[in-house]
């Protein structure tokens, strides 16, 4: 089946500093890529949609500057987290949508768990 | 604007039993998605089951099966003999039209504990 695969998994970073994430679509053509922010014990909030070639559309409140993402492939999306802090430590997951095949269409990465200190 | 309501923080099941899951939605879109995911403490997201708005009857997946009542807007998930391996957050999720951008909005999640 389809399978994305998102790294790191864990990481810990120094208040101050960008941490990139990937996630790639290993059989796939990703033409959407959704990245979503989870709080312990939370819901799944969706920070921003991408589509391949085109600018990332964010959700309301959700700093574009400061979450940069970039789909500038088919099979490769990445989400930067610029000028990390400690409220950003969170679990960040992306998910691949796939326009036109299987009535489900998407695909999860395997969530990264980022920690600022 | 669409939502998706879960009001259940937490439920308890004992093993053997089933459980049913609460989920309502609200939406304007005629043509929708609704998914359950079950997300376990390691973090990834586990496909459950799917029922389209237009589908004529409720969707099973094995142990699962999705009691979908579209007037009363409501989507309940019920998990059949309860197994302590189902111990997990399951989360509700609907989509809108693909005109939309196809985005997945997930309700606020129930964490289910099965007991031995």
């Amino acid at each position: 089946g389809a399978v994305v695969s998102q790294h790191p998994s864990r990481v810990i970073c120094k208040s101050g500093t960008s941490v990139k994430i990937e996630c790639r679509s290993l059989d796939f053509q990703a033409t959407t890529m959704f990245w979503y922010r989870q709080f312990p014990k939370q819901s799944l909030m969706l920070m921003a949609t991408s589509n391949e070639g085109s600018k990332a559309t964010y959700e309301q409140g959700v700093e574009k500057d400061k979450f940069l993402i970039n789909h500038a492939s088919l099979t490769l999306s990445t989400l930067t987290v610029t000028s990390a802090h400690p409220e950003d430590s969170s679990f960040y997951i992306c998910s691949a949508g796939q326009r036109g095949s299987s009535r489900y269409g998407y695909t999860f990465g395997s969530g990264t768990r980022l920690t600022v200190v | 604007a669409q939502k998706i309501t879960q009001t259940q923080p937490g439920m308890f099941v004992q093993e053997k039993e089933a459980v049913t899951l609460d989920c309502t939605y609200d939406t304007s879109d005629p043509s929708y998605g609704l998914f359950w995911y079950k997300q376990p403490s390691s973090g990834e997201m586990i496909f459950l089951i799917y029922q389209g708005s237009y589908d004529q009857q409720n969707a099973t997946e094995g142990r699962y099966s999705l009691n979908f009542q579209k007037a009363r807007k409501s989507a309940n998930l019920v998990i059949s003999a309860s197994q302590l391996g189902d111990s997990a957050m399951y989360f509700c999720a609907m989509r809108g039209n693909y005109n939309q951008g196809g985005k997945l909005i997930f309700g606020q999640g129930t964490e289910l504990s099965v007991k031995p």
